[in-house]
């Protein structure tokens, strides 16, 4: 079965600082789509990214980067000089395929960024 | 482009009422939505797959009596909770599968339904 953890519940920095949310998952299947996810308290989600299995570079997008690594099942996501408008859950997400199928969401890290 | 619209995006209702809530794909069909429910501070679990013209699938533990899914066509599912109680407010939130795009789900913005 598929499962994707986040450690971390909740996390609170300053302004301009560095933040890491962790991600782990399991699953059986070598072929799989991981997703970051973004909710504000307003409710809707918002896609940050995808990645699929086969492919293990490093993304950056701005202040936002996502290391995935395979051999440690983890696909972790760093804020470079958080701001207060990065307050927000965050859900790392699994699917098994890219069609959505066995879209399984991790539990969430609740992120405030103090002024 | 794949834009899911959800609608209403707030409801508060009496304790026995029925709420139905729309699920559209505005610039892409669907042959496949995904509802989920979300509690306060807690994660999206997944309530049923809906697929276009065909019975939705439950996932365990989701009373297919009490929360009622029609896909009736390629843009537009909904799912309908039935006499609906306080145990039932939450966070509904609605997902369309667009094949070819990325990401491989679209969400709509939720409905968050509260029951007095």
């Amino acid at each position: 079965a598929q499962k994707v953890t986040q450690a971390q519940t909740e996390i609170s920095v300053v302004e301009k600082e560095d933040v890491t949310l962790d991600c782990v998952y399991e699953t059986r299947d070598t072929t799989y789509y991981l997703f970051w996810y973004k909710q504000p308290p307003s409710g809707e989600l918002a896609f940050l990214i995808r990645r699929n299995s086969f492919d293990e570079q490093n993304e950056i997008s701005g202040r936002y980067s996502w290391n995935f690594q395979k051999s440690t099942s983890s696909f972790n996501f760093t804020i470079t000089a958080s701001q207060v408008v990065d307050s927000a859950v965050y859900f790392c997400a699994l699917s098994e395929n890219n069609y959505g199928q066995n879209f399984v969401f991790g539990p969430g890290t609740r992120l405030s960024v103090l002024p | 482009g794949a834009v899911v619209s959800q609608h209403p995006s707030r409801v508060i209702c009496k304790s026995g009422t029925s709420v139905k809530i729309e699920c559209r794909s505005l610039d892409f069909q669907a042959t496949t939505m995904f509802w989920y429910r979300q509690f306060p501070k807690q994660s999206l679990m997944l309530m049923a797959t809906s697929n276009e013209g065909s019975k939705a699938t439950y996932e365990q533990g989701v009373e297919k009596d009490k929360f009622l899914i029609n896909h009736a066509s390629l843009t537009l599912s909904t799912l309908t909770v039935t006499s609906a109680h306080p145990e039932d407010s939450s966070f509904y939130i609605c997902s369309a599968r667009a094949t070819g795009h990325a990401p491989a789900q679209h969400f709509g913005d939720g409905t968050r339904l509260s029951i007095l």
